[in-house]
């Protein structure tokens, strides 16, 4: 029962470089989120997808692409590494529709960008 | 001005205190009210949710919510040293779906 898996754990970059982090859940969510958490700004959503299919920008969409590869794994690239996107970023799933805020979070991938 | 405002700590306790946290926010049109918990080096994990106005208790935790003030509380009863973690507070709209607006989260330490 692992629940939402997130790999690398750990990842350092050079700017300009490109990276991938990927995102499994096997919870049955149908929606999926992405969020980066920096020191004093919290959580800041991505990209979500609200369903398998479907793929919508959040607040701090730039520099990042995902992708929703099926109902389980949902991506997110970086195509071209900048020090600002050194952070830990969460993938997050959660059942849509069901309104409640309940959304079950990986342990975190943590990314320097040098 | 963020939409969501907690204050970011630390607060430290002695074993046993009761702890209050807070949130405000300035979008009237949140209706769902979450407060998460994390631990170091981990995702965060919900505690409490609440739907519009009013009280919700859980065993040691009480969540409470006033729309009219755009403030939301959480408590916590005799707090043990497990209770330590970074509390985050978290909005959403109706019809959002999970689509969360965070605060910055409090750090928490209770003291032995």
């Amino acid at each position: 029962n692992a629940g939402v898996t997130q790999t690398p754990k750990f990842q350092v970059l050079k700017t300009g470089q490109s990276m991938t982090l990927q995102c499994a859940q096997d919870m049955n969510h149908n929606s999926m989120y992405w969020y980066r958490q920096d020191p004093g700004m919290g959580l800041r959503l991505i990209y979500y997808s609200a369903s398998e299919g479907t793929t919508d920008k959040g607040e701090v969409p730039n520099g990042y692409n995902v992708s929703r590869l099926n109902k389980r794994e949902f991506s997110l690239r970086l195509e071209s590494a900048a020090p600002s996107q050194t952070s830990v970023y969460f993938c997050a799933g959660g059942l849509a529709g069901k309104g409640t805020g309940e959304l079950f979070f990986g342990e975190g991938s943590r990314l320097t960008v040098l | 001005q963020k939409e969501v405002e907690q204050d970011p700590g630390p607060l430290s306790v002695p074993e046993g205190a009761i702890v209050s946290l807070n949130c405000t926010y300035s979008n009237s049109a949140f209706q769902y009210f979450m407060w998460y918990r994390q631990y170091s080096r981990k995702g965060p994990e919900l505690l409490m949710y609440t739907y519009s106005s009013g009280n919700k208790e859980d065993g040691r935790f009480t969540a409470q919510v006033d729309k009219s003030s755009k403030y939301i509380s959480l408590f916590i009863r005799d707090s043990q040293p497990s209770d330590s973690a970074t509390y985050l507070c978290a909005m959403s709209f109706t019809g959002g779906g999970n689509k969360l607006t965070f605060g910055t989260g409090t750090q928490l330490k209770v003291e032995l």
